[in-house]
């Protein structure tokens, strides 16, 4: 069974210009989940995506925004890239709702220059 | 939010030594997890012990939710065990949508030939 995939694995911006990045979740995982882990910063939670709604974010700007399509993947967009937001962006996926064990990609570096 | 402290931060080993990781949380949890992060960042599920005791090859772990705290022992210690520990922990709110899994900052873990 495929686990969480990510891409793209690395991905080079410039400050001003706008980064997507798509996870695919394990599938029958209705949930997914996206993380920044900045350099000194640990693991940071941005954004729960269920059953294709929003239901929580974490303390990020506006500039940070995804969606979750019908088939459960989902996209991270981060606009008007700044160079802080180089980080590795985790995506998880779970069995959905509150509960259960989340299980990650392997990442996609995004690097800010 | 909850607050969730990982120790020690830093633990250096020889090869074939035993080691005793602990994760403190600030308040009733319903998830508990533990994740080893690789080279590449990956995060790799360990155990996923909201309370009780679990084993695993040479890992086990154990979390005592009344005491708000979670262990992870690792046994005969190997190269390959390198790397971050990351405990986190969710804590919801009945009828509510505020999910979160909160990372500890980790513990990184060295074990030398």
């Amino acid at each position: 069974e495929a686990g969480v995939t990510q891409s793209p694995t690395h991905l080079i911006k410039t400050r001003g210009q706008q980064a997507t990045l798509r996870c695919s979740p394990i599938s029958g995982h209705t949930s997914v989940y996206w993380y920044q882990q900045a350099l000194g910063l640990g693991l940071q939670f941005l954004l729960w995506y269920d059953e294709g709604e929003e239901r929580n974010r974490g303390n990020f700007p506006p500039r940070f925004s995804g969606r979750q399509f019908p088939n459960y993947s989902s996209e991270l967009n981060v606009n008007a890239l700044e160079l802080e937001d180089s980080a590795l962006y985790l995506c998880a996926s779970s069995l959905g709702g509150y509960h259960g064990e989340l299980f990650f990609g392997e990442g996609s570096r995004l690097t800010v220059l | 939010g909850i607050q969730v402290e990982q120790s020690p931060p830093d633990l250096i080993l020889q090869e074939g030594a035993n080691s005793t990781l602990r994760c403190n949380f600030s308040d009733s949890v319903n998830n508990l997890q533990w994740f080893h992060q690789n080279p590449w960042g990956q995060l790799i599920n360990l155990f996923y012990i909201p309370s009780g005791t679990k084993q695993n090859g040479r890992l086990s772990a154990t979390t005592v939710a009344t005491e708000r705290y979670s262990l992870l022992y690792i046994s005969s210690s190997q190269t390959t065990d390198s790397g971050v520990y990351f405990c986190a922990v969710e804590r919801y709110l009945s009828g509510g949508s505020n999910y979160k899994l909160t990372f500890g900052k980790g513990t990184l873990l060295t074990v030398n030939p």
